[in-house]
């Protein structure tokens, strides 16, 4: 079955650093690969989104990777922030699918 | 403009009760999608609604959950009767109508269902 793997330790780094977080798959190949930001008692936030034919997408401080061989993608936070501080989902999305699948995400906090 | 919300925010029922959650997506969006979130696990798909008719439902979890999108605006999401693995938070999510390429999901705040 398809399965998404997201390090569900908790990612403590320092203010002004880069995080990153890493979304493995298994079992199936996505035609997209979306990143999400959740705050607690919010619903998830749209950030990026990654095609299959993408190497890398970049939208501001962040930046997202998509290695099909791997079948891995990274999302990376430069010049963290404390208000960076959320929960990141991974969904990565076979084509011609509407449907959402959702890692279980990691929970990223940035200190001053 | 109005994002995604929900009705009600928490809802606290016993075994056997029946709770009706509800959802308005924005404005002008086809695309309705339910989603949940129970305890330690991923947020996972429920159901897909275009307009008012289902368009996948694969992720219902069985008869007692029944989801109505009457005239293609809000929808809602009855369980009936609530057990207690029922608990969790319910998403609901809007998009734009597709045309072949990747249109954003909108979500709402959740509904945080607890039966007791």
């Amino acid at each position: 079955s398809q399965k998404i793997e997201q390090n569900s330790e908790a990612l403590n780094i320092q203010e002004g650093k880069t995080a990153t977080l890493t979304c493995n798959y298994t079992n199936y190949s996505p035609a997209y690969l979306q990143w999400y930001r959740q705050d607690p008692g919010r619903g998830p936030v749209f950030l990026l989104l990654i095609r299959e034919n993408e190497k890398e997408k970049r939208k501001e401080r962040l930046k997202v990777t998509f290695d099909t061989t791997l079948k891995q993608s990274l999302f990376h936070i430069t010049a963290s922030q404390p208000a960076d501080s959320a929960t990141y989902l991974c969904a990565p999305r076979p084509g011609g699918y509407n449907k959402l699948i959702f890692g279980a995400g990691t929970r990223l906090a940035v200190h001053p | 403009e109005a994002g995604v919300t929900q009705f009600p925010s928490h809802s606290v029922i016993e075994k056997g009760q029946t709770v009706t959650l509800r959802c308005d997506p924005i404005s002008g969006h086809d695309n309705l999608y339910w989603y949940r979130r129970v305890m330690g696990k991923e947020i996972k798909f429920l159901l897909h609604f275009v307009k008012e008719s289902k368009q996948d439902e694969s992720g219902m979890p069985n008869n007692r959950f029944l989801a109505e999108r009457t005239g293609g605006t809000y929808s809602t999401l009855k369980v009936q009767p609530a057990e207690l693995e029922d608990s969790g938070v319910y998403f609901c999510a809007s998009s734009q109508a597709s045309s072949g390429s990747y249109n954003e999901q909108f979500f709402g705040p959740g509904t945080r269902l607890t039966v007791l």
